[in-house]
């Protein structure tokens, strides 16, 4: 068990809908990352966040979004949902958000859009 | 940019047999982060091992091992003695030291280890 709580498991939507996956990090971890991984993409970093503020952005489509909240746990918003945006969505911890630091990832939230 | 390949897609062995994972990265900076993530059947990612650019020791960990080599950009995974359980996808994954923590993943080596 990583620590990294990741909520719901699974989702399964339609096309246009729009969601919102939890993440509660490892406790002490103030920086929270999310990621997708599909078939076709493998595993891409969406954002990052330390302490409430956003640190760092990759390759992360308009239509989602993400915060960080004040007791650090962190959303993400997927809205406009297309078919192509079935994957697992990841959440991972670190203690600072440094590049030395090993992330530790939840369980993840699987999401399938019909 | 940064880039990590796993040229092996899927590797089958018989149990006891000891097997290697390669991993070759790409990166400019003279700073950078090497991991080793393990991926089972059950879905979630299983951090392994850290390597900093400053370190080419060679680490073992009970039946696991690592072999970081910079003049190759090579940071390769052997499982000695494999068993069923360590059927898994493993992920090499890289992070520089310039450009914030994102880890860049590579590929993924799909290991079945067969009875």
């Amino acid at each position: 068990d990583s620590g990294v709580t990741q909520t719901p498991k699974h989702l399964i939507t339609a096309t246009g809908q729009r969601v919102t996956l939890r993440c509660s990090p490892r406790s002490g971890d103030l920086s929270v990352y999310w990621y997708q991984q599909s078939l076709d993409q493998g595993l891409q970093f969406l954002i990052q966040y330390y302490n409430g503020e956003e640190r760092a952005k990759g390759n992360i489509l308009e239509r989602f979004s993400a915060q960080q909240f004040p007791d650090l746990h962190s959303e993400l918003n997927l809205s406009s949902l297309e078919l192509g945006d079935s994957a697992l969505y990841f959440c991972a911890s670190s203690v600072e958000g440094a590049s030395n630091q090993p992330q530790h990832f939840g369980d993840g939230t699987r999401l399938s859009i019909l | 940019a940064q880039k990590v390949t796993q040229a092996q897609t899927e590797i089958s062995v018989v149990e006891k047999e000891d097997v290697t994972l390669d991993c070759v990265y790409e990166t400019r900076d003279t700073t950078y982060y090497l991991f080793w993530y393990k991926q089972p059947p059950s879905g979630e990612l299983v951090f392994l091992i850290r390597r900093n650019s400053f370190d080419e020791q060679n680490e073992i960990s009970g039946r696991y091992s690592w072999n970081f080599q910079k003049s190759t950009s090579s940071f390769n995974f052997t499982i000695t003695a494999s068993q069923v359980v360590d059927s898994a996808v493993y992920f090499c994954a890289l992070s520089e030291g310039t450009s914030g923590s994102r880890l860049t993943f590579g590929e993924g080596t799909q290991l079945t280890v067969n009875p």
